[in-house]
């Protein structure tokens, strides 16, 4: 499984705008790459998720580098609510989902 | 998104009993579902990936015989943990998918298992 590597964690300001980056060096040229982030004691949810283009959705935004080999989410404006453990994760057609370490993210008020 | 409904949310069992969590995909054809456990402050660790009519595929170093997989139909898949013991205790997600790279994963909301 291709690898991904994100920082441990982050801080941000409410209302103020996230870049959560992740490298991923060794992604093949068919891999996608996902975002899902997780609240404590609930299952992980789906954020976004692109191969080439940069990708924009009601949740965030997905930027990612024209090399394909880092990519970053954007959450517009962090709130109270955003505050959690995000994963990026390579995807390849039949292949299993694989979680890292994830960031964890943190929102101050 | 879809919904994936996981049952039950918490449960507490003997030591030496089974359980059964149960895993469905209430609005879409799930050909694909992944099992994972969380332990607190880890990340999630894949434990087995089950394809709809087929036996599971089981990582390594997960015991197939402990852990039963059933995935008989594209909205229901269950994970049963035999002779459960205090060490399996833990959080268990189920996430159901189409298997293709270019769509998301829909995760349940966790099943936490407590054996006394």
């Amino acid at each position: 499984d291709a690898k991904t590597t994100q920082p441990n964690s982050m801080e941000s300001n409410e209302e103020e705008p996230v870049h959560l980056p992740c490298n991923h060096s060794t992604i093949s040229g068919t891999d996608y790459i996902h975002w899902y982030r997780q609240l404590p004691s609930q299952g992980p949810e789906y954020v976004i998720h692109g191969l080439t283009s940069n990708v924009n959705n009601r949740m965030a935004s997905l930027a990612i580098a024209e090399d394909r080999k880092s990519s970053t989410l954007i959450l517009h404006r962090a709130t109270l609510r955003d505050a959690a453990v995000y994963y990026c994760i390579l995807r390849a057609n039949g292949n299993k989902l694989v979680f890292g370490a994830g960031t964890i993210l943190r929102v101050k008020s | 998104g879809a919904v994936v409904s996981q049952h039950p949310s918490r449960v507490i069992c003997k030591s030496g009993t089974s359980v059964k969590i149960e895993c469905r995909s209430l609005d879409f054809q799930a050909t694909t579902m992944f099992w994972y456990r969380q332990f607190p402050k880890q990340s999630l660790m894949l434990m087995a990936t089950s394809n709809e009519g087929s036996k599971a595929t089981y990582e390594q170093g997960v015991e197939k015989d402990k852990f039963l997989i059933n995935h008989a139909s594209l909205t229901l898949s269950t994970l049963t943990v035999t002779s459960a013991h205090p060490e399996d205790s833990s959080f268990y997600i189920c996430s159901a998918s189409s298997g293709l790279s270019n769509t998301e994963a829909f995760f349940g909301q966790g099943t936490r298992l407590t054996v006394v």
